[in-house]
């Protein structure tokens, strides 16, 4: 089954413990990205790729890390989390970076720092 | 201003009704638009690409205004399973870095 899978889906932890949220993909797509999701500010994008090693800022980039080191993987680092990063977390695919193309969600990481 | 702005509703509507959401973007370059929709904080999934001339599928049917720059969603026949939040989004540069609207919230009663 084509899918986007991300792991852990829920998490709880503390101010400054490093974290890793993996995403992983399985259709062979070449774009891959990250939101996060908050009450009345909509999906906003954290990082995306177009390829493996290629790797660029979204809109709200800070705080965050990433890697594209094969195409199927894109995890997403918080090398020390804060509770604003607090959030609904959502891995993307596409098979290009091409705007016309569907994103294909994964079911989402709830993430919560306290 | 927003690049990309919809009213956040909620919209109640009775089942069998017709809705429509509006959708106003602020890049005129903008290329590809989209609808998805997103059901109670699970994974947005595409509803529709929304193309120049207009499409329809189904009961849905999406429209493109460059000149004044808004798309729309059309609902037709409103069905419970409807319910739901419809996501704009806009590829403004064509490079697959979407902006996502808000959100319009729809509930269909019985």
């Amino acid at each position: 089954e084509a899918q986007v899978t991300q792991n852990p889906r829920y998490l709880i932890t503390v101010t400054g413990k490093k974290l890793t949220v993996t995403c992983s993909q399985n259709m062979n797509h070449e774009y891959m990205s990250w939101y996060r999701q908050d009450p009345g500010l909509g999906l906003r994008q954290i990082y995306y790729s177009m390829n493996v090693e290629v790797t660029d800022k979204g809109d709200v980039p800070e705080g965050y890390k990433v890697s594209r080191k094969e195409k199927r993987n894109f995890p997403l680092i918080l090398e020390s989390p804060s509770p604003n990063q607090t959030s609904l977390y959502f891995c993307a695919s596409s098979l290009s970076s091409e705007g016309a193309y569907e994103q294909y969600f994964g079911p989402g990481t709830r993430l919560t720092v306290t | 201003r927003k690049e990309v702005e919809q009213d956040p509703g909620p919209f109640n509507v009775p089942e069998g009704a017709t809705v429509a959401f509006n959708c106003t973007y602020s890049n005129s370059a903008s290329q590809s638009f989209f609808w998805y929709r997103q059901d109670c904080r699970k994974e947005p999934k595409l509803l529709m690409s929304v193309y120049s001339s207009g499409n329809e599928d189904g009961r849905f049917t999406a429209q493109l205004n460059r000149a004044s720059q808004y798309i729309s969603l059309l609902i037709r026949d409103s069905k419970l399973s409807d319910s739901a939040t419809y996501l704009c989004v806009v590829n403004p540069r064509n490079t697959g870095k979407l902006i996502f609207g808000q959100g319009t919230t729809l509930q269909v009663k019985p």
